[in-house]
């Protein structure tokens, strides 16, 4: 089962910083934060992964709060190819479970120009 | 290097039939999981695959099986096709556990 929650739906302007948050208070100590989107029947884009510090990579950034409850993905200057339904996932980092992804609902984010 | 690749892309079969859907992960990854995604139900978890072993499997019926080549590449098999199983079936693979999956385009198979 899906241990995030996410709004359903958001919306930004072009050229905008896009931030979409996720929830996840009952997270443990072993698993990861990840996030993926996915444009419309297409598979599933990875985006970026984080444990407990800040991440930022070519595409986002990932801010998670002190107490790992909850976390905010960061599209900095969003484009109307950014528009696509965004997944925040836990994940185990070790164990019988690993190679499991639990997607959720999802946040359809729409960019508009 | 080239991505992970699924055949057929799209595939319509009628109810009852059993279909065999192919999987080529990315060269070097040994990890294959495979997800249907539906409209009511969204993405959901079938098995996973590691070094020609079932590691993981969903809470799918028995009609549901797969298996892993020793090169990697991955089938999964759907029999006596039922309408409830027309979706999006996505492959995804891994280089190691702890790193990121990676998806395919997908298979659409629409049973009618």
């Amino acid at each position: 089962d899906a241990k995030t929650t996410q709004p359903p739906s958001m919306d930004c302007a072009e050229g905008r910083a896009a931030n979409l948050p996720c929830n996840h208070s009952t997270i443990s100590g072993n698993e990861y934060v990840y996030w993926y989107r996915q444009i419309h029947s297409q598979g599933p884009q990875y985006i970026i992964h984080g444990l407990k510090n800040n991440e930022t990579n070519e595409m986002a950034s990932l801010i998670i709060t002190e107490d790992r409850k909850s976390s905010t993905l960061i599209l900095p200057h969003a484009t109307l190819r950014d528009t696509a339904v965004y997944y925040c996932i836990v994940r185990v980092s070790r164990g019988s479970t690993l190679g499991r992804l639990y997607f959720g609902r999802g946040t359809q984010l729409t960019v508009w120009p | 290097k080239a991505g992970v690749t699924q055949t057929p892309r799209y595939l319509i079969k009628t109810r009852g039939q059993q279909v065999t859907l192919s999987c080529s992960p990315i060269s070097g990854h040994r990890s294959v999981s495979w997800y249907q995604q539906t409209p009511g139900q969204g993405l959901q978890f079938l098995f996973e695959y590691f070094s020609e072993t079932q590691r993981n499997k969903g809470n799918f019926p028995g009609r549901f099986s797969g298996r892993q080549f020793s090169n990697s590449r991955s089938e999964m098999n759907v029999s006596t096709l039922e309408l409830g199983d027309s979706a999006l079936y996505l492959c995804a693979s891994s280089p190691r556990d702890e790193y990121e999956q990676y998806f395919g385009p997908g298979t659409r198979l629409t049973v009618t």
